[in-house]
Protein backbone atom coordinates (compact mmCIF):
# COMPACT_ATOMS: atom_id res chain seq x y z
CA UNK A 1 0.00 0.00 0.00
CA UNK A 2 0.71 3.52 -0.93
CA UNK A 3 0.51 6.95 1.00
CA UNK A 4 1.35 10.34 0.97
CA UNK A 5 1.97 12.70 4.05
CA UNK A 6 2.20 16.69 3.63
CA UNK A 7 3.29 18.06 6.66
CA UNK A 8 1.57 21.73 7.23
CA UNK A 9 -1.32 22.43 6.03
CA UNK A 10 -0.93 26.18 5.28
CA UNK A 11 2.53 27.49 4.89
CA UNK A 12 3.29 31.04 4.56
CA UNK A 13 6.37 32.66 3.47
CA UNK A 14 7.40 36.29 2.84
CA UNK A 15 8.67 37.23 -0.98
CA UNK A 16 11.93 36.20 -1.76
CA UNK A 17 12.35 33.84 1.06
CA UNK A 18 12.97 29.99 0.57
CA UNK A 19 9.81 28.32 0.30
CA UNK A 20 10.36 24.74 2.36
CA UNK A 21 7.31 22.32 1.53
CA UNK A 22 7.41 18.79 2.76
CA UNK A 23 6.07 15.64 1.86
CA UNK A 24 6.93 11.82 3.20
CA UNK A 25 5.80 8.85 1.46
CA UNK A 26 4.97 5.06 2.23
CA UNK A 27 5.42 2.80 -0.64
CA UNK A 28 6.15 -1.14 -0.32
CA UNK A 29 7.38 -0.37 -4.17
CA UNK A 30 10.10 1.43 -5.21
CA UNK A 31 7.92 4.71 -5.60
CA UNK A 32 7.25 7.30 -8.22
CA UNK A 33 6.92 10.55 -6.78
CA UNK A 34 5.44 14.01 -8.20
CA UNK A 35 4.63 17.14 -7.34
CA UNK A 36 1.78 19.31 -8.86
CA UNK A 37 0.30 22.57 -8.14
CA UNK A 38 -2.92 23.75 -8.53
CA UNK A 39 -3.86 27.61 -9.29
CA UNK A 40 -7.22 29.25 -7.68
CA UNK A 41 -9.86 27.10 -10.38
CA UNK A 42 -7.49 25.62 -12.53
CA UNK A 43 -6.86 21.77 -12.67
CA UNK A 44 -3.49 20.77 -11.56
CA UNK A 45 -0.18 20.88 -13.41
CA UNK A 46 2.65 18.79 -13.03
CA UNK A 47 5.73 20.91 -11.33
CA UNK A 48 8.49 18.11 -11.13
CA UNK A 49 8.94 14.24 -11.09
CA UNK A 50 11.36 11.46 -9.49
CA UNK A 51 11.13 8.15 -11.40
CA UNK A 52 14.93 7.17 -11.11
CA UNK A 53 18.15 7.94 -11.56
CA UNK A 54 19.47 11.56 -10.17
CA UNK A 55 17.98 11.96 -6.74
CA UNK A 56 17.59 15.84 -7.00
CA UNK A 57 15.24 16.97 -9.83
CA UNK A 58 14.43 20.42 -10.71
CA UNK A 59 10.97 21.36 -12.20
CA UNK A 60 9.46 24.93 -13.39
CA UNK A 61 8.91 27.77 -12.01
CA UNK A 62 12.34 27.35 -10.08
CA UNK A 63 11.06 24.69 -8.10
CA UNK A 64 13.15 21.56 -7.09
CA UNK A 65 12.83 18.23 -4.97
CA UNK A 66 14.71 16.45 -3.59
CA UNK A 67 14.44 12.05 -3.41
CA UNK A 68 15.63 10.80 -0.02
CA UNK A 69 14.67 6.98 0.20
CA UNK A 70 16.01 6.90 3.43
CA UNK A 71 14.06 9.44 5.26
CA UNK A 72 11.41 8.36 2.42
CA UNK A 73 10.77 12.15 1.85
CA UNK A 74 10.40 14.21 -1.18
CA UNK A 75 10.12 17.91 0.19
CA UNK A 76 9.62 20.54 -2.39
CA UNK A 77 11.91 23.58 -2.21
CA UNK A 78 12.57 27.29 -4.29
CA UNK A 79 14.97 29.86 -3.31
CA UNK A 80 13.02 32.51 -3.79
CA UNK A 81 9.43 32.89 -3.54
CA UNK A 82 7.33 34.80 -5.69
CA UNK A 83 4.03 36.33 -5.11
CA UNK A 84 2.43 34.33 -8.61
CA UNK A 85 4.14 30.92 -6.36
CA UNK A 86 0.77 31.24 -4.41
CA UNK A 87 -0.84 27.71 -4.80
CA UNK A 88 -1.98 25.18 -3.40
CA UNK A 89 0.28 22.56 -3.92
CA UNK A 90 -0.23 18.44 -3.63
CA UNK A 91 2.75 15.77 -3.69
CA UNK A 92 1.64 12.35 -4.90
CA UNK A 93 2.81 8.87 -5.21
CA UNK A 94 2.88 5.77 -7.66
CA UNK A 95 4.01 2.60 -7.80
CA UNK A 96 7.12 2.08 -10.27
CA UNK A 97 5.98 -1.47 -11.42
CA UNK A 98 4.04 -1.04 -15.18
CA UNK A 99 1.56 -3.05 -13.22
CA UNK A 100 0.58 -0.38 -11.05
CA UNK A 101 -1.68 1.14 -13.97
CA UNK A 102 -0.99 4.85 -13.24
CA UNK A 103 -2.49 5.30 -10.25
CA UNK A 104 -1.45 8.00 -8.54
CA UNK A 105 -1.96 8.69 -4.21
CA UNK A 106 -1.82 12.22 -3.14
CA UNK A 107 -1.29 13.63 -0.29
CA UNK A 108 -3.59 16.58 1.71
CA UNK A 109 -2.06 19.16 0.06
CA UNK A 110 -0.53 22.81 1.24
CA UNK A 111 -1.54 25.60 0.68
CA UNK A 112 1.57 28.58 0.08
CA UNK A 113 0.87 32.04 0.60
CA UNK A 114 3.58 34.46 -0.22
CA UNK A 115 3.25 37.90 1.38
CA UNK A 116 4.72 40.75 -0.06
CA UNK B 1 2.02 16.14 -22.87
CA UNK B 2 -1.60 15.98 -23.49
CA UNK B 3 -4.43 18.78 -23.56
CA UNK B 4 -7.23 18.13 -21.56
CA UNK B 5 -10.75 19.67 -22.11
CA UNK B 6 -13.91 19.12 -19.99
CA UNK B 7 -17.26 20.21 -19.90
CA UNK B 8 -19.01 21.67 -18.41
CA UNK B 9 -16.58 23.90 -16.20
CA UNK B 10 -19.46 24.22 -13.74
CA UNK B 11 -23.21 23.18 -12.98
CA UNK B 12 -25.64 23.43 -9.89
CA UNK B 13 -27.61 20.48 -9.89
CA UNK B 14 -31.00 19.74 -7.74
CA UNK B 15 -30.33 16.47 -5.70
CA UNK B 16 -31.90 13.47 -7.14
CA UNK B 17 -30.42 14.21 -10.56
CA UNK B 18 -27.92 12.95 -12.69
CA UNK B 19 -24.94 14.80 -14.39
CA UNK B 20 -23.36 13.66 -17.13
CA UNK B 21 -19.11 15.27 -17.27
CA UNK B 22 -17.02 15.21 -20.92
CA UNK B 23 -13.46 14.82 -20.93
CA UNK B 24 -11.84 15.30 -24.28
CA UNK B 25 -7.91 15.32 -25.11
CA UNK B 26 -6.12 16.09 -28.02
CA UNK B 27 -4.83 12.97 -28.29
CA UNK B 28 -5.03 9.24 -28.17
CA UNK B 29 -4.39 8.08 -24.85
CA UNK B 30 -4.79 4.73 -23.37
CA UNK B 31 -5.39 5.07 -19.62
CA UNK B 32 -7.77 7.97 -18.04
CA UNK B 33 -8.73 8.68 -14.88
CA UNK B 34 -11.37 10.09 -12.96
CA UNK B 35 -10.92 11.54 -9.54
CA UNK B 36 -12.87 13.94 -7.26
CA UNK B 37 -11.89 16.75 -5.10
CA UNK B 38 -13.89 17.36 -2.06
CA UNK B 39 -14.16 20.97 -0.79
CA UNK B 40 -10.76 21.86 0.87
CA UNK B 41 -9.93 18.40 0.58
CA UNK B 42 -7.34 16.50 -1.90
CA UNK B 43 -7.97 14.34 -4.70
CA UNK B 44 -9.63 10.66 -4.49
CA UNK B 45 -9.00 8.29 -7.85
CA UNK B 46 -12.93 7.32 -8.53
CA UNK B 47 -11.73 4.90 -11.43
CA UNK B 48 -9.65 4.02 -14.28
CA UNK B 49 -11.21 3.84 -17.93
CA UNK B 50 -9.07 2.07 -20.59
CA UNK B 51 -10.44 1.67 -24.17
CA UNK B 52 -11.92 -1.51 -24.43
CA UNK B 53 -12.91 -2.61 -20.78
CA UNK B 54 -15.23 -1.57 -17.74
CA UNK B 55 -13.96 1.16 -16.18
CA UNK B 56 -12.02 -0.16 -12.73
CA UNK B 57 -13.59 1.60 -9.58
CA UNK B 58 -11.46 2.15 -6.09
CA UNK B 59 -12.93 1.42 -2.85
CA UNK B 60 -15.75 3.41 -1.94
CA UNK B 61 -17.12 4.03 -5.81
CA UNK B 62 -19.51 2.14 -7.44
CA UNK B 63 -20.30 2.03 -11.49
CA UNK B 64 -24.18 2.49 -10.25
CA UNK B 65 -23.44 6.01 -8.73
CA UNK B 66 -20.32 6.79 -11.31
CA UNK B 67 -20.93 5.25 -14.88
CA UNK B 68 -17.85 5.61 -16.59
CA UNK B 69 -18.03 5.56 -20.92
CA UNK B 70 -14.69 5.07 -22.65
CA UNK B 71 -15.88 4.87 -26.37
CA UNK B 72 -12.74 6.16 -28.02
CA UNK B 73 -9.04 6.85 -26.97
CA UNK B 74 -9.54 10.46 -26.82
CA UNK B 75 -12.93 10.54 -25.02
CA UNK B 76 -14.54 9.87 -21.86
CA UNK B 77 -17.36 10.49 -19.97
CA UNK B 78 -18.47 9.89 -15.91
CA UNK B 79 -21.63 10.45 -14.82
CA UNK B 80 -22.82 11.32 -11.28
CA UNK B 81 -25.96 9.63 -10.70
CA UNK B 82 -28.67 10.32 -8.25
CA UNK B 83 -26.65 13.10 -7.28
CA UNK B 84 -27.04 14.63 -3.17
CA UNK B 85 -25.10 17.56 -1.96
CA UNK B 86 -22.24 15.16 -0.76
CA UNK B 87 -21.72 14.98 -4.17
CA UNK B 88 -20.08 18.63 -4.60
CA UNK B 89 -16.82 18.83 -5.56
CA UNK B 90 -14.68 19.13 -8.46
CA UNK B 91 -14.05 16.10 -10.55
CA UNK B 92 -11.30 15.96 -13.02
CA UNK B 93 -10.14 13.51 -15.66
CA UNK B 94 -6.78 13.25 -16.52
CA UNK B 95 -4.64 10.73 -18.82
CA UNK B 96 -1.15 9.06 -18.60
CA UNK B 97 0.39 9.42 -22.40
CA UNK B 98 3.48 7.35 -21.58
CA UNK B 99 2.79 4.17 -19.98
CA UNK B 100 5.33 3.02 -17.70
CA UNK B 101 5.99 6.66 -16.36
CA UNK B 102 2.92 7.13 -14.68
CA UNK B 103 3.35 10.93 -15.18
CA UNK B 104 -0.58 12.35 -15.34
CA UNK B 105 -1.78 15.37 -17.31
CA UNK B 106 -5.07 16.77 -15.64
CA UNK B 107 -8.08 18.86 -17.04
CA UNK B 108 -8.97 21.78 -15.49
CA UNK B 109 -12.03 20.21 -13.79
CA UNK B 110 -16.31 20.33 -13.31
CA UNK B 111 -16.88 22.13 -10.30
CA UNK B 112 -20.45 20.95 -9.24
CA UNK B 113 -22.52 21.63 -6.87
CA UNK B 114 -25.81 19.91 -5.38
CA UNK B 115 -28.71 21.61 -3.52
Amino acid sequence: AQSVTQLGSHVSVSEGALVLLRCNYSSSVPPYLFWYVQYPNQGLQLLLKYTTGATLVKGINGFEAEFKKSETSFHLTKPSAHMSDAAEYFCAVSGSSYNQGGKLIFGQGTELSVKP
Amino acid sequence: SAVISQKPSRDICQRGTSLTIQCQVDSQVTMMFWYRQQPGQSLTLIATANQGSEATYESGFVIDKFPISRPNLTFSTLTVSNMSPEDSSIYLCSVEPDRGYNEQFFGPGTRLTVL
